[in-house]
């Protein structure tokens, strides 16, 4: 399975600024997800990365909060805009392939 | 509904000891059953992963089975250990092609001494 590099792995930011993810993969991946865990709660998908087009992002999540990158096929960013306290959470992305679903090590996000 | 229930919601047991973790899903059509390991702050890794023909997969301590009649999986730990604390996810992917994936909420396990 690929491995994936996750940063930052926490922060603690300012309510109304953003906040950058970044996943970079060992080797080329065809899908590339970011999900999102709050508290206690299972993981919850908040979009597929495309490489070279617009993410498709699940209902509930839009793109001008979680702006997403996919430049090629082993990178991709995951931007929290505009925070507020109840983006509070755990940030993860994965990549899928044959050889399965691998994930990164998280972000966990503070926002005061 | 796709869904995928796990219990119980948290456990604790004594180091050394056995305990076995449950997980039921609706998910149709099925594609695989996976078991992640998540430590506290840290990102699922991969125990086992099962398919419609696999009815057992071990990863050393780790034991999954599947009943993909009656739509249930488990996840065996033998001779616990304190470094076993952590959220036990189950994942079950749907199959026919359309890849989306559908997690339990986790079982917390507490290992203490």
């Amino acid at each position: 399975s690929a491995v994936i590099s996750q940063k930052p792995s926490r922060d603690i930011c300012q309510r109304g600024t953003s906040l950058t993810i970044q996943c970079q993969v060992d080797s080329q991946v065809t899908m590339m997800f970011w999900y999102r865990q709050q508290p206690g709660q299972s993981l919850t998908l908040i979009a597929t990365a495309n490489q070279g087009s617009e993410a498709t992002y699940e209902s509930g999540f839009v793109i001008d909060k979680f702006p997403i990158s996919r430049p090629n096929l082993t990178f991709s960013t995951l931007t929290v805009s505009n925070m507020s306290p109840e983006d509070s959470s755990i940030y993860l992305c994965s990549s899928g392939d044959r050889g399965g679903y691998t994930f990164g090590s998280g972000t966990r996000l503070t926002v005061v | 509904k796709n869904q995928v229930e796990q219990s119980p919601q948290s456990l604790i047991i004594l180091e050394g000891k056995n305990c076995t973790l449950q997980c039921n899903y609706t998910v149709s059509p099925f594609s695989n059953l996976r078991w992640y390991k998540q430590d506290t702050g840290r990102g699922p890794v991969s125990l086992t992963i099962m398919t419609f023909s696999e009815n057992t997969k071990s990863n050393g301590r780790y034991t999954a089975t599947l009943d993909a009649d009656t739509k249930q999986s488990s996840l065996h730990i033998t001779a616990s250990q304190l470094s076993d604390s952590a959220s036990y996810i189950c994942v079950v992917s749907e199959g026919g092609g359309a890849n989306n994936l559908f997690f339990g909420t986790g079982t917390r396990l507490t290992v203490i001494p």
